[in-house]
């Protein structure tokens, strides 16, 4: 079974717009941490925001938010007032346990655009 | 600080042939990760070292690869005997210690003829 979801292959915004990247998981570990990541045509891989399993709240930085439902198993990320830079691929990742392997396992991504 | 180097940018090489991708993480990160990405997909974990040893290389494909960190900084993902299959974008990345996260490079972009 696939660890990470994104139901989305592409998704497009209007400047200025809000956003939602879905994410779903799949683990039977009570701890995880969930991470998105964005892509940029360049290449280059750049967090975004983390939220542990046993995090009371969403996580927040800046205009990322992250939509943390436990019971439904998803993590989705919302971009406020989007920007024509955050034209991008982004990843949903989960890293399981406490005290295993520090390994990520990413979803297939989903290509945001941002329309002028 | 510079962020997390790889080198070269670009490989190009021969099916059969030996490359050597390198990795020169974040000053001070203890954990170095290899991940593989192709085409349309998300990062695939490789092997992951804290320290000098590998903690993990449960997602090393087969004996072709392996990959080292002789003095617990920069690590070579090497790979023997290429195969067309082989042809990927390389992505290294660093964490200052365990559960923080993960910075990546601009990785290598390998391509087997």
């Amino acid at each position: 079974a696939q660890k990470i979801t994104q139901t989305q292959p592409g998704m497009f915004v209007q400047e200025k717009e809000a956003v939602t990247l879905d994410c779903t998981y799949d683990t039977s570990d009570p701890s995880y941490g969930l991470f998105w990541y964005k892509q940029p045509s360049s290449g280059e891989m750049i967090f975004l925001i983390y939220q542990g399993s046993y995090d009371q709240q969403n996580a927040t930085e800046g205009r990322y938010s992250l939509n943390f439902q436990k019971a439904r198993k998803s993590a989705n990320l919302v971009i406020s007032a989007s920007q024509l830079g955050d034209s991008a691929m982004y990843f949903c990742a989960m890293r399981e346990g406490d005290g295993g392997s520090e390994k990520l396992v990413f979803g297939k991504g989903t290509k945001l655009t941002v329309n002028p | 600080g510079a962020g997390v180097s790889q080198t070269p940018s670009n490989k190009v090489t021969e099916k059969g042939k030996y490359v050597e991708l390198r990795c020169d993480p974040i000053s001070g990160h203890t954990a170095l990760y290899w991940y593989r990405q192709s085409l349309g997909q998300g990062p695939e974990f490789l092997i992951y070292f804290q320290g000098t040893g590998a903690a993990d290389d449960s997602g090393l494909p087969n004996d072709r690869f392996f990959a080292v960190r002789p003095e617990g900084s920069v690590s070579t993902l090497k790979i023997q005997r290429t195969e067309r299959g082989d042809s990927a974008m390389y992505l290294c990345a660093s964490s200052l210690q365990r559960g923080s996260p993960l910075h990546f490079g601009n990785g290598t972009r390998l391509t087997v003829t």
